[in-house]
């Protein structure tokens, strides 16, 4: 079965500091993987996609095939990054399973 | 409009009583799905639809009763349900493209007395 694998489930550093969050996945295919953030009381919303290469709100994540990860990044952590992440993989052309998320708390 | 919109934002039910959820979505997207999100637990997979018809059902019980009427309507409609069933339902949208990832609805929290 295909599965999403966050080993953190709480995450906490201070503003400033450099922030990691993990994600390794299991996928017989050319996965395609996302990063979803759920800021407190709104609606989960897509943060990066794999295929995009791109860079929102300072956070970057790269796929790497042979470590089969795709770690989300940010060099400085600001306050308002506190929220819940998940990482998430679109099994087939329909389908998005979600990690068991990390809850990050960014502490000033 | 670049909104999932889902009605109501707060449900309660009694285990007897029907009741449905609605979602509705203007950006053109052509598949729509059900999540269903307990408390501390990432969003499950329900149901998909895509072109207005049902291509996924991930074993959910028939209490749970999906209907799309339209490319930009979807509804859920609930009987008989279990107190276990309480929830956060998600409703979602995409272009159906691999790549391009899901628009979430704010949800419907349900609880079941």
């Amino acid at each position: 079965a295909q599965r999403v694998t966050q080993p953190e489930k709480l995450l906490s550093v201070f503003k400033g500091a450099p922030v990691e969050l993990k994600c390794n996945y299991s996928y017989s295919g050319s996965p395609e993987l996302f990063w979803y953030v759920q800021y407190s009381r709104q609606r989960l919303q897509l943060l990066l996609r794999h295929i995009s290469r791109e860079s929102i709100k300072g956070f970057t994540a790269d796929l790497n095939k042979g470590e089969t990860s795709f770690h989300l990044k940010k060099p400085f952590a600001q306050e308002e990054d506190s929220a819940m992440y998940y990482c998430a993989l679109m099994e087939g052309a329909q389908k998005l399973v979600f990690g068991q998320g990390t809850r990050l708390t960014i502490n000033p | 409009d670049t909104e999932v919109t889902q009605t109501p934002k707060h449900l309660v039910m009694g285990m007897t009583n029907k009741k449905s959820l609605k979602c509705e979505q203007h950006m053109g997207h052509r598949a729509m799905y059900w999540y269903k999100q307990k408390a501390k637990k990432p969003p499950e997979l329900m149901f998909v639809y895509s072109y207005e018809k049902l291509s996924i059902n991930e074993s959910v019980p028939s209490r749970f009763s999906p209907e799309c009427p339209n490319s930009s309507l979807l509804n859920l409609h609930l009987h008989a349900l279990q107190p276990e069933d309480s929830a956060l339902y998600l409703c979602a949208s995409s272009q159906g493209i691999k790549d391009r990832g899901y628009t979430f609805g704010s949800g419907t929290r349900l609880t079941v007395v």
